[in-house]
């Protein structure tokens, strides 16, 4: 079975801290995927990457950056934290082909004071 | 512009009951469609999906058939339980890697 892991559950961070979360996936996958998750406004795509040291923006790129050094591990950073970025972090990846599956991770709350 | 439209929610049916959640599409070319499931407290996880138009997707008695006339996807099940209370999100696949996610719909089963 594909595995997704993400470092922290919950998380809690004060305005203005430099916060990583780190996601790891075990399947060889080649995309990686970072999206928040609002109620109401459910999964908008941050960033994604199809291989390493390669990113593309998504549909809410503003205030975060990402990092992928290694196939297996893709960071999602967030430069300055501020009060609206308190939301759910999904992390998920997929092979390359036209029609997978993404697999996701558990999810990270993140509560930002 | 690729998106997904979903009905909003909360479902609230009882157990046994015939569940459907509508879900239609806007997509250049063919896009792939999924439904997913995100159970309280966890990620997502794929639930099922098709791939071409006329497709039936079907897993743990939910079923989804990809209409290109109608540009829906809309999900059924004939007798739903309690333990299918989760946020249900539709979804298609654009380019190879490009998501589109609906906003989600909460259902609710009552014993």
């Amino acid at each position: 079975d594909v595995k997704v892991t993400q470092s922290s559950r919950y998380l809690v961070k004060r305005t203005g801290e430099k916060v990583f979360l780190e996601c790891v996936q075990d399947m060889d996958h080649e995309n990686m995927f970072w999206y928040r998750q609002d109620p109401g406004l459910g999964l908008r795509l941050i960033y994604f990457s199809y291989d390493v040291k390669m990113k593309e923006k998504g549909d809410i790129p503003e205030g975060y950056s990402v990092s992928r050094e290694k196939k297996e591990r893709f960071s999602l950073i967030l430069e300055s934290a501020s009060t609206n970025q308190t939301s759910m972090y999904l992390c998920a990846s997929s092979l390359l082909t036209g029609t997978e599956t993404q697999y996701f991770g558990p999810g990270t709350r993140l509560l930002v004071l | 512009g690729n998106s997904v439209t979903q009905m909003e929610g909360p479902v609230t049916l009882s157990e046994e009951a015939f569940l459907t959640i509508n879900c239609t599409y806007t997509a250049t070319g063919y896009p792939s469609l999924f439904w997913y499931v995100q159970y309280p407290g966890e990620g997502l996880q794929l639930l099922l999906k098709a791939t071409k138009a006329d497709d039936k997707g079907s897993n743990k008695g939910f079923e989804a058939t990809y209409r290109k006339e109608t540009t829906s996807f809309h999900l059924e099940k004939g007798s739903v339980q309690v333990s299918d209370s989760a946020v249900y999100f539709c979804a298609l696949l654009y380019n190879f890697n490009k998501f589109y996610f609906g906003s989600g719909t909460k259902l609710n089963v009552k014993p």
